[in-house]
């Protein structure tokens, strides 16, 4: 299977912590990219990453991409509880096809 | 502004039943559509992708159909409802190759 996985499967920290998740991944790709669920909604974007570059900044989050080991990981700073969610990496591998990993269930406790 | 609608929001139906399952997008043109499968607590498995009207590409076999029928409209369907076609389905669209992902609202199926 070309999905990835992220680790950890669970995450929970108090509010203003700083949260990392880590994905890996099997093939050769694109570009990844992280993504939001809130329970029970559909998925939102938050910030894509080119094969060629190795970190990249949307306010609070930070994404770093490595890959030589196949791997990233998404850094939230000063976390809130609002970020209590389910965070996914997709990886594109064809331009078309997107696979996603199984996810990082993350608990921000007031 | 782009925005994608998905219906129904839940759906319950008998084993053996038919399956139709609409996702439409508004506000572009020539979208790539996805649809998507997520079990519980689980990642999400792709199941169509498509790049243009009457262009469906399938990931993985199943008991599952998607047409397009117009450029931004993609239905997925299913002649005989399975167990384990229960879920949750997400429509997704991205505004072209190798870029982001924008999902709808999502629609629930308990098969039962």
């Amino acid at each position: 299977s070309q999905q990835g996985e992220e680790d950890p499967q669970a995450l929970s920290i108090q509010e203003g912590e700083n949260a990392t998740m880590n994905c890996s991944y099997k093939t050769s790709i694109n570009n990844l990219q992280w993504y939001r669920q809130n329970s029970g909604r559909g998925l939102v974007h938050l910030i894509l990453i080119r094969s060629n570059e190795r970190e990249k900044h949307s306010g609070r989050l930070r994404v770093t991409l490595d890959t030589s080991k196949k791997s990233s990981s998404l850094l939230i700073t000063a976390s809130r509880a609002a970020d209590t969610a389910s965070y996914f990496c997709a990886t594109d591998v064809t331009g078309n096809q997107f696979y996603f990993g199984t996810g990082t269930s993350l608990t921000v406790i007031p | 502004s782009q925005t994608i609608h998905q219906w129904p929001a839940t759906l319950v139906q008998p084993v053996g039943s038919p399956l139709s399952l609409e996702c439409t997008v508004e506000g572009t043109s020539n979208p790539n559509l996805y649809w998507y499968r997520q079990a519980a607590g689980r990642g999400l498995q792709l199941l169509f992708y498509s790049v243009g009207i009457g262009q469906i590409s399938s990931e993985v076999p199943q008991n599952l159909s998607a047409s397009r029928p117009q450029d931004r409209q993609f239905i997925l369907s299913s002649k005989k409802l399975l167990l384990s076609d229960s879920g949750f389905y997400l429509c997704a669209w991205s505004p072209l190759s190798r870029g982001a992902q924008y999902f709808g609202p999502g629609t629930r199926l308990l098969v039962l």
